[in-house]
């Protein structure tokens, strides 16, 4: 069973607008953590952000935020303000105990920002 | 410093040959990972080393052979592959396996079987 769903495929945006990565996650723990990942061309996975199942805070980053509900099972990240330096296929990944914290990876999302 | 270093780049080898991909990490981690990526789908874990030990096997096929000499270097040793498993070949470090640490990732191998 799939246990982290990212249903937008491809993105394509013009620079400066904002685009929502969305991610839907499945679990049975208490305690588990989210991730989201950027792979750009070059192949190398980027670590953006760890939160775990406790805390709902949204969080921000320069031009980078995300929004966890607990109520939707939802962890979606928000790029303001694309730049061409943003275009990557980003994962959004499930971390569980009763999975050894392996991490499980959605099928990914490629943002495509033209100029 | 947060780098995951891997030689080569890429490879190209035939089905009888045997090489090696190599990873270094200077992080002080004690876990480290190798995934195999296919093209445009997520990465998919195949070993796990905790303290320089084998942790956990994916049930990877024994043509995919790794070691861990030390703490900071990560092999994986290829011998009679397939087409099939051509892949891009990424490697990963953690504070610690089984917990809740990010993985810091390398840039990967690409690696081409003819």
């Amino acid at each position: 069973a799939q246990k982290v769903t990212q249903a937008q495929t491809e993105i394509s945006v013009v620079e400066k607008e904002d685009v929502t990565l969305d991610c839907v996650y499945e679990t049975r723990d208490t305690t588990y953590y989210l991730f989201w990942y950027k792979q750009p061309p070059s192949g190398e996975l980027v670590f953006l952000i760890r939160r775990n199942s406790f805390d709902e805070q949204n969080e921000i980053s320069g031009r980078y935020s995300w929004n966890f509900q607990k109520s939707t099972s939802s962890f979606n990240f928000t790029i303001t303000a694309s730049q061409v330096v943003d275009s990557a296929v980003y994962f959004c990944a499930l971390s569980e105990a009763r999975n050894d914290y392996k991490l499980s990876f959605g099928a990914g999302t490629t943002v495509t920002v033209r100029a | 410093d947060t780098e995951v270093t891997q030689t080569p780049k890429h490879l190209v080898m035939g089905m009888t040959n045997k090489k090696s991909l190599k990873c270094e990490q200077h992080m002080g981690h004690r876990a480290m990972y190798w995934y195999k990526q296919k093209a445009k789908k997520p990465p998919e874990l195949m070993f796990v080393y905790s303290y320089e030990k084998l942790s956990i096997n994916e049930s990877v096929p024994s043509r995919f052979s790794p070691e861990c000499p030390n703490s900071s270097l990560l092999n994986l040793h290829l011998h009679a592959l397939q087409p099939e498993d051509s892949a891009l070949y990424l490697c990963a470090s953690s504070q610690e396996s089984r917990t809740s640490y990010e993985q810091y990732f390398g840039p990967g191998t690409r690696l081409t079987v003819t």
